[in-house]
Parts: structure tokens; sequence; C-alpha cells
């Protein structure tokens, strides 16, 4: 595609509920990144897919957080039973073998 | 935690002056990137700067990079009133694979 896309772009939860964030890369990019930003502050890296290498999960905040890459290409961040301090908005982001990561719009995630 | 760390925190500006950000970061570095981000959602990529330069331009952006100092600016010059957005520094730490470690951002207002 011609972005990275996310989806949605805005979820409002109950508190307890289980919530699936999606992220669709830029075609041929190997590299995705999550990122979670709360209100007013800058990225915290959550979780690195590379290829079909390991990923690196040293971000995520508790083992509520969970992600995984189908077919190297879309990933899905699901947090399980969410917390109020799990809002934020999360941001997706890609890149090939060069520097620049390239970022979707983001999901708002509002938990009640 | 942060790595890097931006001031001012805001900065509110008429259109047609400069604007300087400032970022500081903590551990040896690959490279540092500038992204913006308008009404809190998607980021934009400014510009890269590589732990061997000192300086990078694009555009009315201008970037130094000084590594001794652990630090770098951006420079806006003649800025206007699309300009008005947040700014952030983020860090590709040596030894990484682009896991890249954000400031909180400057939070950048150009008036007309």
């Amino acid at each position: 595609g011609a972005g990275v896309s996310q989806s949605p772009s805005n979820k409002v939860t109950e508190k307890g509920k289980d919530v699936e964030l999606r992220c669709d890369p830029i075609s041929g990019h190997t590299a995705l990144y999550w990122y979670r930003q709360s209100l007013g502050q800058g990225l915290e890296f959550l979780i690195y897919f590379q290829g079909n290498s390991a990923p690196d999960k040293s971000g995520l905040p508790s083992d509520r957080f969970s992600a995984e890459r189908t077919g190297g290409s879309v990933s899905t961040l699901t947090i399980q039973r969410t917390q109020q301090e799990d809002s934020a908005v999360y941001l997706c982001a890609s890149s090939s073998d060069t520097d620049t990561q390239y970022f979707g719009p983001g999901t708002r995630l509002t938990v009640l | 935690s942060q790595q890097g760390e931006e001031d001012p925190q805001a900065l509110s500006i008429q259109e047609g002056e400069n604007a300087t950000m400032n970022c500081s970061y903590k551990t040896s570095i690959n490279n540092l990137q500038w992204y913006r981000q308008n009404s809190g959602r998607g980021l934009v990529h400014l510009i890269l700067i590589r732990s061997n330069e000192r300086e990078k331009h694009s555009g009315r952006l201008r970037v130094t990079l000084d590594t001794s100092k652990k630090s770098s600016s951006l420079l806006i010059t003649a800025s206007r009133a699309a300009d008005t957005a947040s700014y952030f520094c983020a860090t590709d730490p040596s030894g990484g694979y682009n896991k890249l470690i954000f400031g909180a951002g400057t939070r950048l207002a150009v008036h007309p």
C-alpha cells in the first residue's frame, strides 16, 4: 500500500475487556514496530518484528500484552484484560533496509 | 526509559521567525532522527543524521549533531503557521536495530 495503515482509528472499551489492534505495514517492509504514546509524552517502544526472526518483546509492559505478525506482513497487538492505564495512542511503524521508520496514523485506545 | 530529552518543552513564535529545538541523549548512537507529529497522531519523518555527520539540511530544516556532547538541534527557518506541531528526536542506539528511543517532544506553535 501507499503507507502504513492501522485499524481501528479509535477504540473505546471497558476495563477488563480484551482488544485487538491491527497494523498493515508498507508492502515489502521487513521490519515492523509497535510503540505506545501516552498523552503528552513521547513514544515508548513495545515490540519489534524483523522477517522470520523471533520478535523483540522487551518493551511490552506486562504479560497482558502480546503481538503477532502473520506471514511477515500484517501484525496484531492484543491487550488482554485492559486497564485504564492502557489508554494511549498505539502506533505502528515499518521500515525496509533503510533507517527510516514510516508510521501509521495510530489507534487511540480509551479504557473506561 | 526515554533517552532523548528535548528542550524547550514548548515554543511559541511568530511566522517568519526561526525555531530552534534541542535534544540530548545518554548513550552512543548509530543515528538520530527528528519526527513531526500533528494533532497527536501519526509521525512524519523529517530528517536523519548519522553519528559520523555533524550537520544536515533539508529544505528549511537544519540539523546538527554533537556526539561529544550527546546533543542535537533542529532549526526551522522562516517558520510558517503550518509548522505548528510537536517535534520529537529519536535515537537509534549503537548495537541496536533501529529500535528508536524517543524524547517527550517540543510543542511548537507558530502564530500568523
